[in-house]
């Protein structure tokens, strides 16, 4: 599985976009790119993932870069409740391999 | 439509004690996974379970097994327990085993005393 960076941390302002940026430059080409948050060590909640085109949901969109070696989730209105750690994740074989993740905090 | 669940939340055990740990996959999913979370860090990768079999195995001793039944529910069991195995065991549950959502329950707490 591909070993992703993330920053630490990041802060963002209450309604403003969020975009959080991942480093996976030696992700394969059949591995996809997954996002998920967690929030005071619940469980790990599933955000988007792609492969090679940029994804939408009702929750965030994905962008990944054409040669695929980083990507960006962006959370287009962020509110507090968008505060936690979150993962991105580089998998073909859904055994999901967490780092550190970069941890959120929305200000009002 | 439940998600994944897990039980129990909570429990405490005695060094040197076993445990087992149950979880239900969300429904139509097929693949049930393990993880282990220490406090202050990532979920690690314990094992994957499809079609009643193990099919991929982090780093972790053989103290660490589980199951999958027909109905594809899963358990976790750990024997001999060390202190250092207190942390939140979460389930994952996909439907197949490549490129699907993987959907994460609530985890178990587990503190060994």
């Amino acid at each position: 599985d591909a070993k992703t960076t993330q920053p630490t941390s990041m802060d963002c302002a209450e309604g403003r976009a969020a975009n959080l940026p991942c480093n996976h430059s030696t992700i394969s080409g059949n591995e996809y790119v997954y996002w998920y948050r967690q929030i005071h060590s619940q469980g790990p909640q599933y955000i988007i993932h792609g492969l090679k085109n940029n994804e939408t949901n009702e929750m965030a969109s994905l962008i990944i870069t054409e040669d695929r070696k980083s990507s960006t989730l962006i959370l287009p209105h962020a509110t507090l409740r968008d505060t936690a750690v979150y993962y991105c994740i580089g998998s073909n074989n859904n055994d999901m391999r967490f780092g550190a993740g970069t941890r959120l905090t929305v200000k009002p | 439509d439940a998600g994944v669940t897990q039980s129990p939340t909570h429990l405490i055990k005695t060094r040197g004690q076993q445990v087992t740990l149950r979880c239900s996959p969300k429904s139509g999913h097929d693949t049930v996974s393990w993880y282990q979370q220490a406090l202050g860090q990532g979920p690690q990768f314990i094992f994957q379970y499809y079609e009643e079999e193990e099919r991929q195995r982090g780093n972790f001793p053989d103290r660490f097994s589980g199951h999958q039944f027909p109905n594809y529910s899963s358990e976790l069991n750990v024997n001999a327990l060390l202190l250092g195995d207190s942390a939140l065991y979460l389930c994952a549950s996909s439907r197949g085993q490549r490129g699907n959502t993987i959907y994460f329950g609530e985890g178990s707490w587990l503190t060994v005393v």
